[in-house]
């Protein structure tokens, strides 16, 4: 069965910095792209960022790039989203997805997401 | 960047009748390869997102075949032929042919 459990969510201040983690499982990690989508209280879907599946092709949305760092460890199965200089609309919930290009099945797979708060 | 409109933003529904989502984009969702990545999501409360549809038409593994999905190039449509209980939630569009964009999404409810 395929899993994805995000961590790494809480309360920062604006400024601050947090790190986002995505545990795969029940799949071949090192052979799926995966993306970063967050969600604001009461407000739909937004991209972040996306990575292949070897890490070597990376895309940001332009409300994060410059300040949100995508990465992934294929050896620990683990996704990961560095993100720094947080502003008050970073404040969501962040949801890592599982893409596969070949079949066409983007976002086949969501974990339940993870709460970011930015607030002083 | 390309936009993807939803309409309507709210649809009541009565249980057992047909109910449609439509959702256009602001250019044209043929890749290169010549495939059209449109797909519809599903969000339930307390439910992780579920893709439904892929590729306009192709229905993922384990959803109901009274989900279909059709259109072409910027014009596209989710039917769901006989609403059930558990349909209830927020259904949107997404494009993956150029980078990511999501509708707003549309919130399914019963009448």
């Amino acid at each position: 069965e395929v899993q994805l459990v995000e961590s790494g969510g809480g309360l920062v201040q604006p400024g601050g910095s947090l790190r986002l983690s995505c545990a795969a499982s029940g799949f071949t990690f090192s052979s799926y792209e995966m993306i970063w989508v967050r969600q604001a209280p009461g407000k739909g879907l937004e991209w972040v960022s996306y990575i292949s599946s070897s890490g070597g092709t990376i895309y940001y949305a332009d409300s994060v790039k410059g300040r949100f760092t995508i990465s992934r460890d294929n050896a620990k199965n683990s996704l990961y989203l560095q993100m720094n200089s947080l502003r008050d609309g970073d404040t969501a919930i962040y949801y890592c997805a599982r893409d596969d290009y070949y079949s066409g099945t983007f976002g086949g797979y969501w974990g339940q997401g993870t709460l970011v708060t930015v607030s002083s | 960047d390309i936009v993807l409109t939803q309409t309507p933003l709210s649809s009541p529904v009565t249980l057992g009748q047909p109910a449609s989502i439509s959702c256009r984009s602001s250019q044209s969702l043929v890749f290169s390869d010549g495939n059209t990545y449109l797909s519809w999501l599903q969000q339930r409360p307390g439910q992780p997102l579920r893709l439904l549809i892929y590729k306009i038409s192709n229905r993922f593994s384990g959803v109901p075949d009274r989900f279909s999905g059709s259109g072409a190039g910027t014009d596209f449509t989710l039917k769901i032929s006989r609403v059930e209980a558990e349909d209830v939630g927020v259904y949107y569009c997404m494009q993956a042919t150029q980078l990511r964009t999501f509708g707003q999404g549309t919130k399914l409810e019963i009448k």
